[in-house]
């Protein structure tokens, strides 16, 4: 498959447990935060959004944490799956004036293996 | 329904040639935005098309260009190629401009520069 990335942070869970996986953001306009995963060999896929007026947002065995003092953003999974197995990425978005102008960041990514 | 789809899904040039990639939406999409993933720079915004017409542009140089179609589908070119344009370029749909929707993204197109 596609190699999305070397020298990446790497976490290894193991089945079941849950997993953290974090990330510093860098721009304090930025208003808008989503978490994408990237199975090998594929484009990313969409996890889950956050508005900066929130704090916190929970999916289906998935919760985003915001935090805006410190500019940080967590993803949690809950009892992790082998098929969660993927390269995670954040990414924020601050809009600028003028129509559909924004600007879109995305972290480096984090590697989640799990271990069965 | 069908997801995003890209093409060629590889390819291989040379330094100084040029390169046309294509995107085709999620049908009813109309932004497709096109993004450069390198190991060492991650995930770049190159520039989203809506409507036919360039509506937002990341910091690229212009060897990179692209347009988008009535239909929707999108091109991207990029001329003059260096070896650092090695790269997993995807492209992103969206049913309206991608500012704070969903995005599809397709496979990706691996082009090697040697």
């Amino acid at each position: 498959g596609e190699s999305v990335g070397l020298h990446l942070p790497t976490l290894s869970v193991q089945e079941g447990d849950n997993s953290i996986i974090n990330c510093a953001y860098s721009n304090s306009a930025s208003d808008y935060f989503i978490w994408y995963k990237q199975e090998s060999g594929k484009g990313p896929q969409f996890i889950i959004d956050i508005r900066s007026n929130m704090d916190k947002r929970q999916g289906q065995r998935v919760t985003v944490l915001l935090n805006k003092t410190v500019k940080h953003l967590s993803l949690q999974i809950a009892a992790t799956q082998p098929g969660d197995s993927a390269v995670y990425f954040c990414a924020e978005e601050a809009r600028y004036s003028g129509a559909g102008s924004y600007q879109l960041t995305f972290g480096k990514g984090t590697k989640l293996s799990v271990i069965p | 329904k069908a997801g995003v789809t890209q093409t060629p899904r590889y390819l291989i040039k040379t330094r100084g040639q040029q390169v046309t990639l294509s995107c085709s939406p999620i049908s009813g999409h109309r932004s497709v935005s096109w993004y450069q993933q390198t190991p060492g720079q991650g995930l770049q915004f190159l520039f989203e098309y809506f409507s036919e017409t360039q509506r937002n542009k990341g910091n690229f140089p212009g060897r990179f260009s692209g347009r988008q179609f009535s239909n929707s589908r999108s091109e991207m070119n990029v001329s003059t190629l260096e070896l650092g344009d090695s790269a997993l370029y995807l492209c992103a749909s969206s049913l309206e401009l991608a500012a704070y929707n969903e995005q599809f993204f397709g496979p990706g197109t691996r082009l090697t520069v040697l």
